[in-house]
């Protein structure tokens, strides 16, 4: 059974950093690329950031275009998120999920990163 | 980047057919995605590709796509089919290579 879990979600002020995480099992994680998708509370969701199965390619949303940081380490099974330079707008649930964009996709059950003063 | 429009909120009577739609420039190079997603939950793949339905997705669920209009059509729709829906493709306008979503349909059904 395929399991996405994140973690690393808190309460942090405006302008702080914060780095989730995303514990990846029941495939084989390095032969997925991966991604981040966020949705605010009541609101759709939004595609955040994409890296390769190699982590050698990233990209980003324009809204979190050099302040978040995506990287992966294939011998942990893991994702990551570094996010820098926080904003209120970050505010959301963040969801770590494999293959979106075709027919096989896995979702995590997200953690919730709040900025607020 | 891409963007995909899709109507904020439609409704359809109980056992009767209801049409969702999504627009954008990226649909007509790529199959748009479809996902239903009910409150507290992780959203759920319910179209892809050309018309194809993940295992254990009811048959009452159906795509098609035209020019830079995707859509998802529930015939028969059902109580529980009463949730947000959203499109998604992938994104590579100009450098950028991504995924985009719609904002969102919500689904009441009467």
């Amino acid at each position: 059974e395929v399991q996405l879990v994140e973690s690393g979600g808190v309460v942090v002020q405006p302008g702080g950093s914060l780095r989730l995480s995303c514990a990846a099992s029941g495939f084989t994680f390095d032969d997925y690329a991966m991604h981040w998708v966020r949705q605010a509370p009541g609101k759709g969701l939004e595609w955040v950031s994409l890296i390769s199965w190699d982590g050698g390619s990233t990209y980003y949303a324009d809204s979190v275009k050099g302040r978040f940081t995506i990287s992966r380490d294939n011998s942990k099974n893991s994702l990551y998120l570094q996010m820098n330079s926080l904003r209120a707008e970050d505010t959301a649930l963040y969801y770590c999920a494999k293959d979106i964009e075709g027919g096989n996709p896995s979702w995590g059950q997200g953690t919730l990163v709040t900025v607020s003063s | 980047s891409s963007e995909l429009t899709q109507d904020p909120a439609v409704s359809v009577a109980l056992g009767q057919t209801v049409r969702i739609t999504c627009q954008g420039d990226s649909l007509r190079s790529y199959y748009a995605s479809w996902y239903q997603q009910k409150p507290g939950q992780a959203p759920v793949l319910v179209i892809y590709g050309k018309n194809n339905r993940p295992s254990g997705i009811p048959d009452r669920f159906s795509g098609s796509s035209s020019g830079n209009t995707a859509s998802l059509t529930i015939t028969g729709a059902q109580a529980e089919d009463e949730a947000d829906y959203y499109c998604n493709s992938r994104d590579s306008s100009g450098n950028h290579l991504g995924v985009v979503f719609g904002g969102g349909t919500k689904l009441t059904v009467l």
